[in-house]
């Protein structure tokens, strides 16, 4: 079965940091780029990363570039999401996603949840 | 910064068709955009139905399709059933490596 299998996430104040991971089976990992995908609850999908299927290309929108950080282990089989700099606005559940074609996004994690709260 | 459009609300009959559109805040939408469209009702991680503007997901009913239509996308439902009633997102690649979300179309079916 392809599926992916979100963690981390967590309750964190404002300014600090939090490490994302993704796990990955049922499909060759490094054969496909990988995003991640945010939604506060309540709203609406919020695309913020990319990576390929090597790693040496990352993409980041404007909202977190500059703070976070994509990367990925293939050997894990493993996604990342490096947050610094966290802010209220962050608070949102987390998915990562298989890119099968561009912004064909299959499967999704069930996500994990991120909380930036004093 | 590039805002992808979407109706906040539609509603439809029972049986009715609904064409619910995807747009950019400047420019016209094409397949070079990759528009995609999602399904997802409360609770659950999005289901994708259309791919690169027209392509069905495997195991979307064939009521469901995708189209280009003047300078946007579009997502026609014919013969809406009750389960339908979700919220419908797309997504456009608006720029290189750079994907945007619409805000979401919450369908009525009633």
């Amino acid at each position: 079965e392809v599926q992916v299998v979100e963690s981390g996430g967590g309750v964190i104040r404002p300014g600090g940091s939090l490490r994302l991971s993704c796990i990955a089976s049922g499909f060759t990992f490094d054969d496909y780029m990988m995003s991640w995908v945010r939604q506060v609850p309540g709203k609406g999908l919020e695309w913020i990363s990319r990576i390929n299927g090597n790693g040496d290309t990352t993409d980041y929108a404007d909202s977190v570039k500059g703070r976070f950080t994509i990367s990925r282990d293939n050997a894990k089989n493993a996604l990342y999401l490096q947050m610094t700099s966290l802010r209220a606005e962050d608070t949102a559940l987390y998915h990562c996603a298989r890119e099968r074609i561009r912004n064909w996004f299959a499967p999704w994690g069930q996500g994990t949840l991120v909380t930036v709260s004093p | 910064q590039t805002v992808v459009t979407q109706e906040p609300a539609f509603s439809v009959s029972p049986g009715g068709t609904v064409t619910l559109t995807c747009g950019l805040s400047s420019g016209s939408v094409s397949s070079t955009h990759y528009p995609t469209w999602y399904q997802q009702t409360p609770g659950q991680a999005p289901r994708t139905l259309i791919y690169s503007t027209t392509v069905r997901s495997s195991g979307v009913p064939d009521r469901f399709s995708g189209s280009i239509l003047g300078n946007t996308a579009a997502l026609t439902i014919t013969g809406a059933q009750a389960d339908d009633e979700s919220i419908y997102y797309c997504v456009l690649y608006v720029r290189t490596g750079i994907s945007v979300f619409g805000g979401g179309t919450k369908l009525t079916v009633l």
